[in-house]
């Protein structure tokens, strides 16, 4: 079953444009990731977030994580339409054997 | 880095034949390797989770004998959907972690289709 709920399901913007997407989750939890999917593709690690960190930047990456509300929220700025894809968040907990569990999905359309 | 290899990127087989899927780590050793599946427009569904050496943790509710894996070696994993059936037609990926790199590194995806 996914964990996470992630918000929206779909976003559109223009290029140049920040894009935020949004993740809850619901149990504890060692660690949150995000990944990129191309339509039709593998996933891309994007960035770790672990549960004693509340921010973390890669490149045009913002990840926040608030485990008081079991979320978290991944920040792109300055979208190129090379953005395009969906991003997933999933959350690893070690007690559960390691396995990621995913969120919805927000698939994410920048227009050039 | 690490990479994860998966074979075929897709495959188109009749109903009721059986589709072998390979997911090879090419530079690192991996004793445990996951499989999902993903139907469009959905996110990834953990179905097993692949043991080196031993047999592989079904979820809950998918079917062992219809999916069938097998992790005989440190850089192999294979799933076979036995006895396909149109309603198996899905995109299948696998994933694994390298030692001491953030994260998990997925293969590319086999597109299953059954006609």
């Amino acid at each position: 079953s996914q964990q996470g709920e992630e918000d929206p399901q779909a976003l559109s913007i223009q290029e140049g444009e920040n894009a935020t997407m949004n993740c809850s989750y619901k149990t504890s939890i060692n660690n949150l990731q995000w990944y990129r999917q191309n339509s039709g593709r593998g996933l891309v690690h994007l960035i770790l977030i672990r549960s004693n960190e509340r921010e973390k930047h890669s490149g045009r990456l913002r990840v926040t994580l608030d485990t008081s509300k079991k979320s978290s929220s991944l920040l792109i700025t300055a979208s190129r339409a090379a953005d395009t894809a969906s991003y997933f968040c999933a959350t690893e907990n070690k007690a559960a054997g390691n396995k990621l569990t995913f969120g919805g999905g927000t698939r994410v359309l920048v227009k050039p | 880095g690490a990479v994860v290899s998966q074979h075929p990127s897709w495959v188109i087989c009749k109903s009721g034949t059986s589709v072998k899927i390979e997911c090879r780590s090419l530079d690192f050793q991996a004793t445990t390797m996951f499989w999902y599946r993903q139907f469009p427009k959905q996110s990834l569904m953990l179905m097993a989770t692949s043991n080196e050496g031993s047999k592989a943790t079904y979820e809950q509710g998918v079917e062992k004998d219809k999916f069938l894996i097998n992790h005989a070696s440190l850089t192999l994993s294979t799933l076979t959907v036995t006895s396909a059936h149109p309603e198996d037609s899905s995109f299948y990926i696998c994933s694994a972690s390298k030692p001491g790199f953030l994260g998990y590194t997925f293969g590319s995806g086999t597109r299953l289709t059954v006609v």
